[in-house]
């Protein structure tokens, strides 16, 4: 069966410093990959999706980017973070051709 | 126009009873609907899947899609205070692209 891990779990971060954030997914070979952040009260929202190693589509213009160095793993990160930056990070996996899509654990990220 | 809309709640269920989610969809096109649950500071869970006009069910759920009205629904019978949630609609647009309403939440009371 199939796995998706995140981490952290939870991160306080101050404003202006760098961001990296881990999602790894076991049990399925090139699965689309997905980072959504969802603010308090509110929708998800899809940031960043990718359908291969090193091919990232962009939703939403920000100080974030996000990475694919391996089948399998999917990096969001920043080079100075944003108060507007705090939220629920979520990664999600699909199979290539699935509609059905799945949610890794999630990253609380707090920036004081 | 929000793409995905879901009332917010909180919609409050006696314990046995049946609880009702609404949610609409602006894409006309739209071929897939999903339902999420969202338990708080957890990550939602898929729970349904729905892709053609009709009802479809799965345990206490059922789900209940509408294109002509752009209209999707979730049913869940004999309310459990585990049911207590919120609970995502997701629509795959014409594009391929996901929307999700914000959440409606629900609470069931004993």
């Amino acid at each position: 069966s199939q796995t998706i891990h995140q981490w952290p779990a939870t991160l306080v971060q101050p404003v202006g410093s760098p961001l990296s954030l881990e999602c790894t997914v076991e049990g399925t070979s090139n699965p689309n990959l997905y980072w959504y952040r969802q603010a308090a009260g509110r929708g998800l929202q899809l940031l960043f999706y990718s359908v291969g190693i090193g091919q990232i589509s962009s939703e939403v213009p920000q100080n974030l980017s996000a990475s694919r160095p391996q089948d399998r793993q999917f990096i969001l990160s920043s080079k100075k973070l944003l108060l507007s930056d705090s939220g629920f990070y979520l990664c999600a996996w699909s199979e290539g051709g699935s509609n059905e899509q799945f949610f890794g654990p999630g990253t609380r990220l707090t920036v004081l | 126009q929000k793409e995905v809309e879901q009332n917010s709640g909180p919609l409050s269920v006696p314990e046995g009873a049946i609880a009702s989610l609404n949610c609409t969809y602006s894409d006309r096109v739209s071929q897939s609907f999903f339902w999420y649950r969202q338990y708080s500071g957890k990550s939602p869970e898929l729970i349904m899947s729905i892709y053609s006009n009709g009802d479809k069910e799965d345990g206490r759920f059922t789900a209940q899609l509408n294109k002509a009205s752009q209209y999707v629904s979730l049913l869940i019978r004999d309310s459990q205070p585990s049911d207590s949630a919120t609970y995502l609609c997701a629509v795959r647009n014409s594009w391929g692209k996901f929307q999700f309403g914000a959440g409606t939440q629900v609470v069931v009371t004993p």
